[in-house]
């Protein structure tokens, strides 16, 4: 998948633990964005980073999540006090910064499951 | 949150056989992207359209933005057992953000 790598694949938490999800863009990509995806549902867009700076995090519930893009390492998508309805599988993207509308090149995500 | 309309929501075909799918929203959008998801992996692009009325190709896909820049249609002609998995059509409204609003998926099934 165009060398976007996330991980872990696969998370398992209890309720009201904490999820660290990583990601780590297209070498050369300063543009991140986190999706949410439901089964049997298309992708839901969360929030929208550059290098150190969040962009739109409209589609970011306000309470329990957040996201980091640091100047060095990955993108951390981060979910504290975990709830059932937090399981989902979650996408990573990420384009280049020459212009708007540059195609988004996703990774094989990580499927979160909350017990 | 806003969804693009899609459809057919699944198709069952025979190899061989061409395939049309479409997505229709209520919003304009700048540009339009059909990317295709396997089981437990995440979406790869194979289309992107940049300008209303632009017709591409890529291999066997086809894809058109339409007109009113509200609407867009892949089709895939000759399907072949590999061509199974979830279609989405996604817009994109520039500006920004640059975030992507995504079809309800095409789930296509394909008899050799």
């Amino acid at each position: 998948n165009a060398g976007v790598m996330q991980n872990p694949r696969h998370l398992v938490r209890r309720r009201g633990q904490e999820a660290r999800l990583r990601c780590s863009p297209v070498k050369g990509h300063s543009h991140v964005y986190w999706y949410r995806q439901l089964p049997e549902e298309g992708l839901k867009f969360m929030v929208y980073l550059q290098k150190e700076n969040i962009i739109d995090e409209s589609g970011m519930p306000k309470e329990r999540f957040s996201a980091e893009f640091p100047k060095e390492g990955p993108s951390i998508l981060r979910i504290q006090q975990v709830v059932r309805g937090d399981s989902a599988a979650y996408f990573c993207a990420s384009s280049t910064n020459q212009g708007s509308n540059q195609p988004q090149h996703f990774g094989d995500g990580t499927r979160l499951s909350i017990l | 949150g806003q969804q693009l309309n899609q459809s057919p929501q699944s198709m069952f075909i025979q190899e061989g056989e061409d395939v049309s799918m479409n997505c229709t929203s209520s919003s304009i959008f700048n540009t339009w992207l059909w990317y295709k998801q396997d089981p437990g992996e995440g979406p790869v692009l194979l289309i992107a359209l940049y300008k209303a009325g632009e017709l591409t190709s890529n291999g066997r896909l086809t894809a058109q933005f339409g007109i009113t820049r509200k609407d867009s249609f892949l089709n895939i002609s000759a399907s072949i057992p590999s061509d199974v998995g979830i279609y989405f059509c996604a817009g994109q409204g520039g500006g920004a953000t640059n975030k992507l609003i995504f079809g309800t998926g095409t789930l296509l099934a394909v008899q050799p």
